[in-house]
């Protein structure tokens, strides 16, 4: 069974301009999830998404980030501007959606953002 | 709220010798307790998980865990310390179902030859 896969593992940027990020889940799985991992910090949630429907947005900084999952499958996480601050991995999860049990979410590789 | 708390961000160890890595949770509902580990440039990889069934969850790689609901502690142990378990171990907390994980700070152990 294939794994998380996200692109570009790596990309260097500067401040303000704009940067994306692609995951695809692992097939069937309904709920995907982005998380940010500043250095020295465990992941944080930015957005989850069941199917093409938001389920969490509430720490993702609107004003520069969005995301979609337009055929609940693929998602793309975007950045406009950079800042300094968003230097950081990019994470992907997923999992699927059974009821009355755990799900356990699968992470990708990740993504580095180098804002300079 | 959930929160989690990993007590030292680093902790070395010897080849052989037991690893004990620190967590305390703070939760106002029965929590869901997991460890991940992360190997450098790599993702996130579940260790194990408590779901309220054992109170000794055992996962992979030889590590396992005790919930002790009296200390609010998920500490993770392994009796005998691999050069390949030097990684980034991450402590999370979460809610029954498909919502998000709230992670710990992490700990980075090193194992010395």
């Amino acid at each position: 069974e294939a794994g998380v896969a996200q692109s570009p593992r790596y990309k260097i940027i500067e401040k303000r301009q704009s940067v994306a990020f692609w995951c695809n889940p692992i097939s069937g799985h309904a709920t995907l999830y982005w998380y940010q991992q500043i250095l020295g910090q465990g992941p944080k949630l930015l957005i989850q998404f069941q199917n093409n429907g938001v389920v969490d947005d509430s720490q993702l900084p609107k004003d520069r980030f969005s995301a979609e999952r337009l055929k609940g499958v693929d998602s793309t996480l975007k950045i406009q501007p950079a800042k300094l601050e968003d230097s950081a991995v990019y994470l992907c999860a997923s999992s699927s959606v059974r009821l009355a049990v755990y799900n356990e979410q699968f992470f990708g590789p990740g993504t580095r953002l180098t804002v300079l | 709220a959930q929160s989690v708390t990993q007590l030292g961000s680093h902790v070395s160890v010897s080849e052989g010798a037991l690893v004990l890595l620190r967590c305390n949770y703070s939760s106002s509902v029965p929590p869901y307790l997991f460890w991940y580990v992360q190997y450098p440039n790599q993702g996130l990889q579940l260790l194990l998980k408590y779901t309220s069934a054992a109170t000794l969850v055992k996962g992979i790689n030889g590590f396992e865990a005790e919930f002790k609901k009296s200390e609010t502690s998920f500490h993770l142990t392994k009796p005998s310390a691999h050069m390949s378990d030097a990684a980034e171990y991450f402590c999370a907390v979460g809610p029954f179902g498909n919502e998000k994980l709230t992670f710990g700070t992490g700990t980075r152990l090193t194992i010395i030859p």
